[in-house]
């Protein structure tokens, strides 16, 4: 089982940035997705498809439907920039993407 | 807090295992699986096996089936993973991480990771 994501993203200060993850019928299955800044550990940003950890701010939103996952980010701060993975599960076993660096104009 | 304290960094020869360590705290260690993820330098994420901290259960990556081992001592609320046969492509830095959900009930993701131990192969 694969997941494809875009290698990089660019979204300028104060917009929108949508981070897709694709995979057959990922839909059917929970997709989480990971801030890693550089030398940082992952931090887990959205799971469930949807759901925000605590002190996760409000501005990361998650979907998952037929074959594609989407992080959304709205009102893309500096800070952001990152890399981001999405992973999932395929039985019993953990996939992640291959990665989509953000940046930020 | 929740954390997961890992062991210092190695470097190993060719042909060589290492043991990496994963320290538990702040929570009922046996009430969640493990994870076990590394990243070699500049490259993604890649799994590597979990082990469920109640009952020991494992699953490894078809990718490391044949030279990994992850074992916990529930005593110490550690986690440990053994790689064998060290390869130079094995340099990288691998982390533990935590599931959210307990007994892992759901497929879920990791929301407490550990700081990472970097592993180096080279003769």
């Amino acid at each position: 089982y694969e997941l494809t994501q875009p290698p990089s993203v660019s979204v300028s200060l104060g917009q929108t940035a949508n981070i897709t993850c694709s995979g057959d019928k990922l839909g059917q299955k929970y997709a989480s997705w990971y801030q890693q800044q550089p030398g940082q550990s992952p931090v887990l940003v959205i799971h469930q498809d949807y759901k925000r950890p605590s002190g996760i701010p409000e501005r990361f939103s998650g979907s998952n439907s037929g074959n594609t996952a989407t992080l959304t980010i709205t009102g893309t701060q500096a800070m952001d920039e990152a890399d981001y993975y999405c992973q999932t599960w395929d039985d019993s076993a953990v996939i992640f993407g291959g990665g989509t660096q953000l940046t930020v104009l | 807090q929740v954390q997961l304290v890992q062991s210092g960094a190695e470097v190993k020869k060719p042909g060589a295992s290492v043991k990496v360590s994963c320290k538990a705290s702040g929570y009922i260690f046996t009430n969640y699986a493990i994870q076990w993820v590394r990243q070699a330098p500049g490259q993604r994420l890649e799994w590597m096996g979990w082990i469920n901290g109640d009952n020991g259960k494992t699953k490894y990556s078809q990718r490391f089936q044949d030279r990994v081992t992850i074992i916990r001592d529930t005593s110490a609320s550690t986690s440990y993973m053994v790689l064998s046969s060290l390869k130079s492509e094995d340099t990288a830095l691998y982390y533990c991480a935590r599931d959210v959900t307990v007994h892992q009930q759901v497929h879920d993701g990791f929301n407490v990771w550990g700081q990472g131990t970097m592993v180096t192969v080279s003769s």
